[in-house]
């Protein structure tokens, strides 16, 4: 079975600062994907970038990157130069691509606030 | 462009009624899912669809029922509500490539007194 950990309930960073939200995973399938999703305090899911286990280099998206480390299971997500509308909780999630099912295990999130 | 759309956004309902959150989605994709979010627990997957006529269970299906005769539409009943299903609800559908990212509804607020 899947599993998303993510350890840090809540997280503060200065505003310009980077910032690193730790994800770490378990699954027996060699083959799969990883995402990250915001979550503002307005309650919609927005997608944030995406990690295939066999792409090799780390995912980036503007000021989102991903630091994949495959023998480690973990995927932590990077921020740089935090902004104060980057406060939200964040949710790590994985999907194994074994059968035809595309649902996605998600973690219990990180609560990010960037001070001012 | 519309997306996914989730209604209502917000219901109260006493213990033992019967609701249906509908959804439907407007870019003909293949895979659909409801998840419940509550405080500390992140999304879980209660039912999810793979095409028009499957459905299959989630992690937590129990007092959950779906259904999916059309590509768009995906709705959720619960059966006789319990307290234990005060929850924040989200319907989602992605494409069938296994990169494709979820897609989510605004979410409905579910509150069963």
């Amino acid at each position: 079975a899947q599993k998303i950990t993510q350890t840090q309930p809540g997280m503060f960073v200065q505003e310009k600062e980077a910032v690193t939200l730790d994800c770490t995973y378990d699954t027996s399938d060699p083959s799969y994907g990883l995402f990250w999703y915001k979550q503002p305090s307005s309650g919609e899911m927005i997608f944030l970038i995406y990690q295939g286990s066999y792409d090799q280099q780390n995912a980036t998206e503007g000021r989102y990157s991903l630091n994949f480390q495959k023998a480690r299971k973990s995927a932590n997500l990077v921020i740089s130069a935090s902004q104060l509308g980057d406060s939200a909780m964040y949710f790590c999630a994985m999907r194994d691509f074994s059968g035809s099912a595309r649902q996605l295990t998600f973690g219990s999130g990180t609560q990010l606030t960037v001070l001012p | 462009n519309a997306g996914v759309t989730q209604t209502p956004k917000f219901q109260v309902l006493k213990t033992g009624q019967s609701m249906t959150l509908q959804c439907a989605q407007d870019m003909n994709h293949e895979y659909m899912s409801w998840y419940r979010q509550d405080p500390g627990m992140g999304l879980r997957l209660i039912h999810y669809s793979v095409g028009a006529g499957i459905t299959d269970q989630g992690e937590v299906p129990n007092g959950y029922n779906v259904s999916r005769s059309t590509t768009e539409d995906f709705p959720l009943r619960l059966l006789s509500a319990a307290p234990s299903q005060t929850s924040v609800y989200f319907c989602a559908s992605s494409y069938s490539g296994r990169s494709g990212e979820l897609f989510f509804g605004e979410g409905s607020r579910l509150t069963v007194l």
